[in-house]
């Protein structure tokens, strides 16, 4: 069975850095797209970042380009994502997700979320 | 690309059939998903690929669906299936945008 365990959030002021973590068990996490999916409590969802399984592509959303990074561990079965530079609009729970496939995007498999609120 | 998801709202009663719509603004051929999303819990995949059922999915669900337009349809709405509704587009490259949800409640 996936099992994604978030990890790492909490309360930061303005400009403050938080590293969130993500323990995965269950499969073989070398073979698999990791990703990190935030959702403003009560709002909708939104695709943060993505790492492959070597962890050489990566991507991300526009607005947080330049002050997150995404990178694993495949050793450990850990997946984490380094904010920096962080705005009150960063505020959200973050999801860890796992592609469903190995071979295609056809969807995620979701963490329980970790909140990250940013307030002064 | 975008994903503009109708309607918003939805209130239907036990054993209703229940559409929701999910339009691209580019072909995305068939790289669409749905989640169910409970309140208080992480989203779970629906159906993959716009019409294939997420294994353990009962099989009310259903998609369908290709290049822009898009439906989740559950063919006989019942009292657990009350939660928020998202497409995802999944197609190239990111970034996966989500619709904009759909909150479906029982009358």
């Amino acid at each position: 069975e996936v099992h994604l365990v978030e990890s790492g959030g909490g309360l930061v002021k303005p400009g403050g850095s938080l590293r969130l973590s993500c323990a995965a068990s269950g499969f073989i996490f070398s073979r698999y797209n990791m990703n990190w999916v935030r959702q403003v409590p009560g709002r909708g969802l939104e695709w943060v970042s993505s790492i492959d399984p070597s962890g050489r592509s990566i991507y991300y959303v526009d607005s947080v380009k330049g002050r997150f990074t995404i990178s694993r561990d495949n050793a450990n079965n850990s997946v984490f994502l380094q904010m920096n530079s962080l705005r009150a609009e960063d505020t959200a729970i973050y999801y860890c997700t796992r592609d469903v496939h190995y071979y295609d995007t056809d969807g995620y498999y979701w963490g329980q979320g970790t909140l990250v609120t940013v307030s002064s | 690309i975008q994903l503009t998801q109708s309607p918003s709202f939805l209130s239907a009663s036990v054993g209703d059939r229940v559409t929701i719509s999910c339009r691209a603004s580019q072909d995305i051929t068939t790289y669409l998903v749905w989640y169910q999303q409970k309140p208080g819990k992480a989203p779970e995949l629906l159906i993959y690929a716009a019409s294939t059922l997420q294994s353990g999915v009962p099989s009310r669900f259903s998609g369908s669906g290709s290049g822009t337009e898009f439906t989740l349809t559950i063919s006989s709405l019942q009292p657990e299936d009350v939660a928020t509704y998202y497409c995802q587009q999944l197609n190239s490259f990111p970034p996966y945008t989500f619709g904009q949800g759909t909150k479906l409640e029982i009358k």
